[in-house]
């Protein structure tokens, strides 16, 4: 799977939007882009995943570049409850690699008041 | 709707000791996931199965590390013997195959 690269941390104020940048230059015309957050003590939740589209479901929205080297997710009303681990995952759910996720350190997102 | 389930959730146990965590997936998925995070490590993947076959486990720290998956509804990940080293907390996640992987709040192991 590609490798990913993100911040390694972002703040945001409470009730704006927080954008998650995450580059994936190597990314392979089969891979989707997965987000993930984790939350302090609880397990990796699942956020949103694309190919090539922009996608948008309640918790968040994904931007992918045109040339799907980059994406963004957007947290459109940050709350204090957002404040998390984010992994952006470049995962072929279908391939020989199925099932590796391979999470990498990730961006810590932290919402203040 | 449930998700995954893990048990127990917290495990103290002394080396030398055999530990079983484990893990009900979500009903209908047919592929579940061990986890194991660290702050060293991060989070990496041990094995997975699909239709109950262990498919691939090369991420099994070694021959202390053994998994099973009886049935479509449970699996275990034992420890025999513990060693302080396999302290970590360790995350069983399931999906349907191909599709996005569900995880459960994980089991926070200390091997004293």
């Amino acid at each position: 799977d590609a490798k990913t690269t993100q911040p390694p941390s972002m703040d945001c104020a409470e009730g704006r939007a927080a954008n998650l940048p995450c580059n994936h230059s190597t990314i392979s015309g089969n891979e989707y882009v997965y987000w993930y957050r984790q939350i302090h003590s609880q397990g990796p939740q699942y956020i949103i995943h694309g190919l090539k589209n922009n996608e948008t479901n309640e918790m968040a929205s994904l931007i992918i570049t045109e040339d799907r080297k980059s994406s963004t997710l957007i947290l459109p009303h940050a709350t204090l409850r957002d404040t998390a681990v984010y992994y952006c995952i470049a995962y072929n759910a279908g391939g020989t690699s199925y099932g590796k996720l391979t999470f990498g350190q990730g961006t810590i997102l932290t919402v203040h008041p | 709707d449930a998700g995954v389930i893990q048990s127990p959730r917290h495990e103290v146990t002394e080396m030398g000791q055999e530990v079983t965590l484990r893990c009900k997936p979500i009903s209908g998925h047919n592929s579940l996931f061990w986890y194991r995070q660290t702050m060293m490590r991060g989070l990496e993947l041990l094995i997975y199965f699909n239709n109950n076959v262990p498919i691939d486990d090369s991420g099994m720290p070694e021959d202390r590390f053994s998994a099973k998956m009886p049935n479509a509804s449970f699996s275990t990940l034992k420890i025999q013997p513990s060693e302080p080293r396999d302290s970590a907390v360790y995350f069983c996640a399931s999906s349907s195959t191909g599709t996005t992987q569900y995880f459960g709040p994980g089991t926070r192991l200390l091997v004293l």
